[in-house]
């Protein structure tokens, strides 16, 4: 799986737009991006995942470039409990390969 | 639907006894995973199971470490010996094989005390 690269941490006021990049330059075309999120002591929780177009759920949007070598998670108005570890991760989606996890970007949402 | 589970929540642990962990994957979920992660650090992969049978054991320790994954029942985790190191919060997560989106959902962890 190729390698993604994510700032160690991030602040974001509440309310505001929260946007959460992940660089992986080398990512291979069958591969995917899924973002995960750990919220403090709790299992890791499923956010989004895409392969090229811009994708939307109920919990946040995924923008990917255009090349694919990189990405942004948005979550749009930020709350006190969006306070977590994101971990950015490329894999292929068939295989039910095993996740890979990094040491993700910590947010913190401030009041 | 529930979730993944597991079971127990917190376990304590004196050195040289055996830890068991259960997990029961989602309803029509084959695939089991296990993760730990240790104190103040990331999401370490330890084992990929689908029933009786082990897929991908690359991250499992080479002693004292055994995972099964029966026809029947929970998937289980062991620890024999356990040792201080080995205090850690272990996750459990599963995925199927019809989605085709490959997204694992995780338990809720079993927090293993070694005194």
């Amino acid at each position: 799986d190729a390698k993604t690269t994510q700032p160690p941490s991030m602040d974001c006021a509440e309310g505001r737009a929260a946007n959460l990049p992940c660089n992986h330059s080398t990512i291979s075309g069958n591969e995917y991006v899924y973002w995960y999120r750990q919220i403090h002591s709790q299992g890791p929780q499923y956010i989004i995942h895409g392969l090229k177009n811009n994708e939307t759920n109920e919990m946040a949007s995924l923008i990917i470039t255009e090349d694919r070598k990189s990405s942004t998670l948005i979550l749009p108005h930020a709350t006190l409990r969006d306070t977590a570890v994101y971990y950015c991760i490329v894999r292929v989606a068939r295989g039910n390969t095993p996740l890979v996890f990094g040491k993700g970007t910590r947010l913190s949402v401030i009041a | 639907n529930a979730g993944v589970m597991q079971n127990p929540r917190h376990l304590v642990r004196r050195r040289g006894q055996e830890a068991r962990l259960r997990c029961s994957p989602m309803k029509g979920h084959s695939h089991v995973y296990w993760y730990r992660q240790l104190p103040e650090e990331g999401l370490k992969f330890m084992v990929y199971l689908q029933k009786e049978n082990i897929i991908d054991e690359s991250g499992m320790p080479k002693e004292r470490f055994s995972a099964e994954f029966p026809k029947e029942g929970p998937s289980i985790l062991r620890i024999q010996q356990v040792v201080r190191g080995d205090s850690a919060a272990y996750f459990c997560a599963s995925s199927d094989t019809i989605s085709g989106a490959n997204v694992l959902t995780f338990g809720a962890g079993s927090r293993l005390t070694v005194l």
